[in-house]
């Protein structure tokens, strides 16, 4: 089956940039997309369509993609942004899963 | 307000079944794709499947993990969205959440709050 590789965890002291990486390798036919989530909320999504922000997503939240990666960039990271983050993307296979989630990656902010 | 509410979350049996409903409000539900995704306690999220709108069919999709066990239906002049899940497994607890899909984002822009599901052996 087809997955979406993100590192389990990033840290990062307020301010400064983050960066989560999402590997696959339908990412070059595939667009990715992002959502954050907060403990015991539903997720909301960030980053559409490999780099595009949804109206109210602040603009410190950036996404890009290069070949089989793509990445979520939080600029000037604040407290609030801790929170896990899921890369999401199609299965271009088409043998299972219509779509596809990474496994997370839990953002602290120190 | 667009909105999802979740609903028919509780406790079961291994090999029992349930039936989750999806009430949407606020956008035109008829001419949405739905997905249902489900999150195990401290686990990520899992895609389920989906159902397409009636211009496309009703066409559904299953994950490999559900298939033959759950089904996805849904009821326009309701505005809901169902999940049946039939022979559940322990490993099919989890929060079970509603998702509209969206053309514009190609992604799941609105999402329910979730609803908890426990298959007790």
């Amino acid at each position: 089956s087809y997955e979406l590789t993100q590192p389990p965890s990033v840290s990062v002291s307020p301010g400064q940039t983050a960066r989560i990486t999402c590997s696959g390798n339908a990412l070059p036919k595939q667009y990715a997309h992002w959502f954050q989530q907060k403990p015991g909320l539903a997720p909301v999504l960030v980053i559409y369509k490999d780099t595009e922000r949804p109206s109210g997503i602040p603009e410190r939240f950036s996404g890009s993609s290069s070949g089989t990666t793509v990445t979520l960039t939080i600029s000037g990271v604040q407290a609030e942004d801790e929170a896990d983050y899921y890369c999401q993307s199609a299965d271009s296979s088409g043998t299972y899963a219509d779509r596809v989630f990474g496994g997370g990656t839990k953002l602290t902010v120190l | 307000e667009v909105q999802l509410v979740e609903s028919g979350g509780g406790l079961v049996q291994v090999g029992g079944s349930l039936k989750l409903s999806c009430a949407a409000s606020g956008f035109t539900f008829s001419g949405s794709a739905m997905h249902w995704v489900r999150q195990a306690s401290g686990k990520g999220l899992e895609w389920v499947g989906r159902i397409r709108s009636k211009a496309n069919s009703y066409a559904t999709a299953y994950a490999g993990s559900v298939k033959g066990r759950f089904t996805i239906s849904r009821d326009d002049s309701k505005n809901t969205a169902y999940l049946q899940m039939n022979s559940l497994k322990t490993e099919d607890t989890a929060v079970y959440y509603c998702t509209r899909f969206s053309d514009h984002y190609d992604s799941l822009d609105i999402w329910g709050q979730g609803t908890m599901v426990t298959v007790s052996s």
